[in-house]
């Protein structure tokens, strides 16, 4: 079945950048997505890609797609102590009803 | 402001209490779905609705119902709780194959 997978923990350091990885199962999914979660706090959309595209750059944060390989990565320049969170890798079900989720990678930024 | 709310945000109560969570969203939106966040294990879909009166299975529907009278409201029943539904439970709503929109969560304790 559908399945997505992320790594749980990522400790990096103020400043520095943070690269968030995915893998995903579903070939058909149309649209990959990044959620964060902030302590405490419900999931906020942070960006999108879709899956005919190969990357996406929003201020600091950039997406890669490698549908080859069914890897999505989440890249975040200049990590800032702010940006200490979940975040949740998730695809939508080919019927467009559902959306799979990772199980999460924890975002821990030391100053 | 385009939103979906949920009610109660937090509850604690004990196993065999029947209790039901809310869910409203204003936005017309005819796909809606009820998730839980457990640690380790990410969100998973416990029931959605693709329009009135039509409600399907998620992932892990056991213990749960729904029920879809109007657009707007999307409720999650508990007929009896169990500790194991101890979670934190996110209502979200979207267009077909759309962008998801989330609620804010209710974090239930069920001792």
């Amino acid at each position: 079945g559908e399945d997505v997978e992320q790594s749980l923990f990522l400790s990096v350091r103020e400043g520095d950048s943070s690269v968030i990885n995915c893998t995903y199962t579903d070939s058909s999914s149309t649209y990959l997505y990044w959620y964060k979660q902030e302590p405490g706090a419900g999931l906020q959309l942070l960006t999108y890609i879709f899956s005919n595209m190969d990357m996406k750059q929003d201020q600091r944060l950039t997406v890669l797609l490698n549908k080859k390989d069914k890897h999505l990565s989440l890249r975040i320049a200049d990590t800032q102590t702010g940006d200490s969170a979940i975040y949740f890798c998730a695809e939508m079900d080919n019927q467009g009803g559902k959306l799979i989720f990772g199980q999460g990678t924890e975002l821990s930024v030391k100053p | 402001e385009a939103q979906v709310t949920q009610n109660p945000r937090y509850l604690i109560t004990v196993t065999g209490k029947k209790l039901t969570v809310t869910c409203s969203q204003n936005m017309n939106h005819e796909y809606m779905s009820w998730y839980r966040q457990d640690p380790g294990l990410g969100l998973r879909q416990i029931y959605y609705s693709m329009n009135v009166e039509v409600t399907d299975k998620g992932d892990v529907p056991e213990g749960y119902k729904v029920s879809r009278k109007e657009k707007r409201n999307f409720p999650l029943i508990l007929e009896s709780p169990s500790p194991n539904q101890t979670s934190l439970y996110f209502c979200a709503s979207s267009i077909p194959g759309g962008v998801s929109v989330f609620g804010p969560g209710t974090r239930l304790t069920v001792l």
